[in-house]
């Protein structure tokens, strides 16, 4: 069974940094578009980050772009959110998930996803 | 970007009603639709891809329809486990992008 585990989130001050990682197990991992998916308290879901299977193409939300990056490193099955200037507004739960066709070129939907972790900017 | 819009916001329905929500695209995305259904506390689990596509292991009681910008997720006899929220998300551009919920009430 696919299995993502994030780890990382916590309390930050607003201008801090944060690394968010994704474990994954059960599939082979170097074979998929993987994304980070972020939920507000009480609000909907908001895509953030997109990274393809060899890490040639990363794509990001204009509200991230420049401070946070997305990477993986296939050797680990992980899936990485490095946050910097974090602000007020990036508050939320942040999910890892997985797109559903192996080897694609192209990121589609989220087929599977992780329990998420929490993210607080704070002061 | 594209928006997404849903309505209703929020549906009140009882156990055995056949239940429609409808999500709208600003611009045509083909049939690159996903439906999402979320649970208090819980991570969002696909039901529907390309518009129509029913996920494996979800029940048959849910379907979706429509191409271009008009999208239907229908539940054809709702039961008490279907208390949830919905979000449609198009996959044509980017930045990829969800509605903004439809809770269900039973």
């Amino acid at each position: 069974e696919v299995q993502l585990v994030e780890s990382g989130g916590g309390l930050v001050q607003p201008g801090g940094s944060l690394r968010l990682s994704c474990a994954a197990s059960a599939f082979t991992f170097s074979s998929y578009w993987m994304s980070w998916v972020r939920q507000a308290p009480g609000k909907g879901l908001e895509w953030v980050a997109y990274i393809k299977h060899d890490g040639s193409e990363k794509y990001y939300v204009d509200s991230v772009k420049g401070r946070f990056t997305i990477s993986r490193d296939n050797a680990q099955n992980s899936l990485s959110l490095q946050m910097n200037s974090l602000r007020a507004e990036d508050t939320a739960v942040y999910f890892c998930a997985r797109d559903p066709v192996e080897g694609s070129h192209w990121a589609e939907y989220f087929q599977h996803w992780g329990q998420g972790t929490l993210v607080t900017v704070s002061s | 970007d594209i928006q997404m819009t849903q309505s209703p916001s929020t549906l009140s329905a009882s156990v055995g009603d056949r239940v429609t929500i409808t999500c709208r695209a600003s611009q045509s995305i083909s049939s690159w639709l996903a439906w999402y259904q979320q649970k208090p506390g819980k991570a969002p689990k696909l039901l529907i891809y390309k518009a129509s596509s029913l996920e494996s292991g979800v029940p048959s009681r849910f379907s979706g329809s429509g191409s271009g910008t008009e999208f239907t997720l229908t539940i054809s006899s709702l039961q008490p486990d279907d208390l949830a929220t919905y979000y449609c998300q198009q996959y044509s551009n980017y930045p990829r992008t969800f509605g903004q919920g439809t809770k269900v009430e039973i």
